[in-house]
């Protein structure tokens, strides 16, 4: 069971490339999560989704744009990156939102602009 | 003000010590309460959740004092693998979202 998978594992961009990353989850999950984290920052919620087809922002949303076309698939996209959004991003999944539902993560993706 | 905030250590504890580590949360909403580990450059993992009445997994301890609005893990008798990141996590009512501490670091030594 493969739980929650990101691809690409590290990237390499330059200053105003764009690129998207993508997370898969194979748990039949409602929540999905985009989340970043920086040192002494702690992860920080960039968009979420309910459902299939809806996104909604979270904290730091500014410079990425996400979609949920399929209800396993979470798209963030970079449309043009820089260097502030150096970080490790992990994108998350739950069941739904009852508030005690715990979130389960990829294992990041590192991204580097120069 | 942060939603969560936590003593960032680092912790260095000698095998078999106790080491407790508080959290302090801002919104009085908070709903429910979780402590995540995080290994070095891996994905944060669900530790234990914390109820009211606090409870125990193992060796791991949580409570939870709303009054005061702080989250606390006590681990005993640690081991070399208990070497990590320990993420505090608050949800609120009619958010959909975890709110994360940084983290506190503990490293157990031989």
């Amino acid at each position: 069971n493969a739980g929650v998978t990101q691809t690409p594992k590290f990237r390499v961009l330059k200053t105003g490339q764009s690129m998207t990353l993508l997370c898969a989850q194979d748990m039949n999950h409602e929540y999905m999560y985009w989340y970043r984290q920086d040192p002494g920052m702690g992860l920080r919620l960039i968009h979420y989704s309910v459902g299939e087809g809806t996104t909604a922002k979270g904290e730091v949303p500014d410079g990425y744009n996400v979609s949920r076309l399929k209800k396993q698939n979470f798209l963030l996209g970079l449309e043009s990156a820089a260097p502030s959004q150096t970080s490790v991003y992990f994108c998350a999944s739950s069941p739904d939102r009852r508030p005690n539902q715990p979130q389960h993560f990829g294992d990041g993706t590192r991204l580097s602009i120069l | 003000r942060k939603e969560v905030e936590q003593d960032p250590g680092p912790f260095n504890v000698p095998e078999g010590a106790t080491v407790a580590f508080n959290c302090t949360y801002s919104n009085s909403a908070s709903q429910s309460f979780f402590w995540y580990r995080q290994d070095c450059r891996k994905e944060p993992k669900l530790l234990m959740s914390v109820y009211s009445s606090g409870n125990e997994d193992g060796r791991f301890t949580a409570q939870l004092n709303r009054a005061s609005q702080y989250i606390s893990l006590l681990i005993r008798d640690s081991k070399l693998s208990d070497s990590a990141t320990y993420l505090c996590v608050v949800t609120q009512t009619g958010a959909n979202n975890l709110f994360f501490g940084t983290g506190t670091r503990l490293t157990v030594i031989p």
